[in-house]
């Protein structure tokens, strides 16, 4: 198993840009969730889904959009990227029923 | 869920018992503690978690008290490599980690 995956790992965006944060996992996992982490901070909750075709909003979901066609996949798309968003993002995912997450090994953006 | 508070930083000598302790007075009934650690610039990684009896993996234990408003995550021969911050995180029904700052481990050789 792979486990949970992220691309890029590093990214530089123009403000105004967008992009698109690509998660898969090969785990089965009903649960998956996006993060950011600034810099000195702790992890700050996004978007998440409870399987496919289901997602909610987290605690900072204002600037992204996601979707969750497949159990697998689980994209966070940047509209518009602004300076604030430079940051760490993870995506996670777990079991249906439990909160032991597996993490990806994070995509570094800089919005310039 | 339950809001969480942990110390912000705790040094422990190489070999030694980590504690790191973590409050939450407010968790419900039905809520778990879970432990989580970041090592440097990595994405976090699950180290245990529990009801109300105590549990023992093979990275840590967790005491939970009897009341269930604390808990002690117990590193039981801590090494170089546990330098990390360590997350205390209570977790409802809906399974939605919620991250707080968490408590940074410094392991002195």
């Amino acid at each position: 198993n792979a486990g949970v995956t992220q691309t890029p790992k590093f990214r530089i965006l123009k403000i105004g840009q967008s992009m698109t944060l690509q998660c898969a996992q090969d785990m089965n996992h009903n649960y998956m969730y996006w993060y950011r982490q600034d810099p000195g901070m702790g992890l700050k909750l996004i978007y998440y889904s409870v399987g496919a075709g289901i997602t909610d909003k987290g605690e900072v979901p204002n600037g992204y959009n996601v979707s969750r066609s497949t159990t697998e996949d689980f994209p966070l798309r940047l509209e518009l990227a602004a300076p604030s968003q430079t940051s760490v993002y993870f995506c996670a995912s777990s079991y249906f029923g439990g909160a032991e997450a597996f993490f990806g090994q994070g995509t570094r953006l800089t919005v310039v | 869920d339950a809001k969480t508070t942990q110390p912000p930083s705790m040094d422990c000598a190489e070999g030694r018992a980590a504690n790191l302790p973590c409050n939450h007075s407010t968790i419900s009934g039905n809520e778990y503690v879970y432990w989580y650690r970041q090592i440097h610039s990595q994405g976090p990684q699950y180290i245990i978690h529990g009801l109300k009896n105590n549990e023992t993996n093979e990275m840590a234990s967790l005491i939970i008290t009897e009341d269930r408003k604390s808990s002690t995550l117990i590193l039981p021969h801590a090494t170089l490599r546990d330098t990390a911050v360590y997350y205390c995180i209570v977790v409802g029904s809906n399974y939605k980690l919620t991250f707080g700052k968490g408590t940074l481990l410094t392991v002195n050789p």
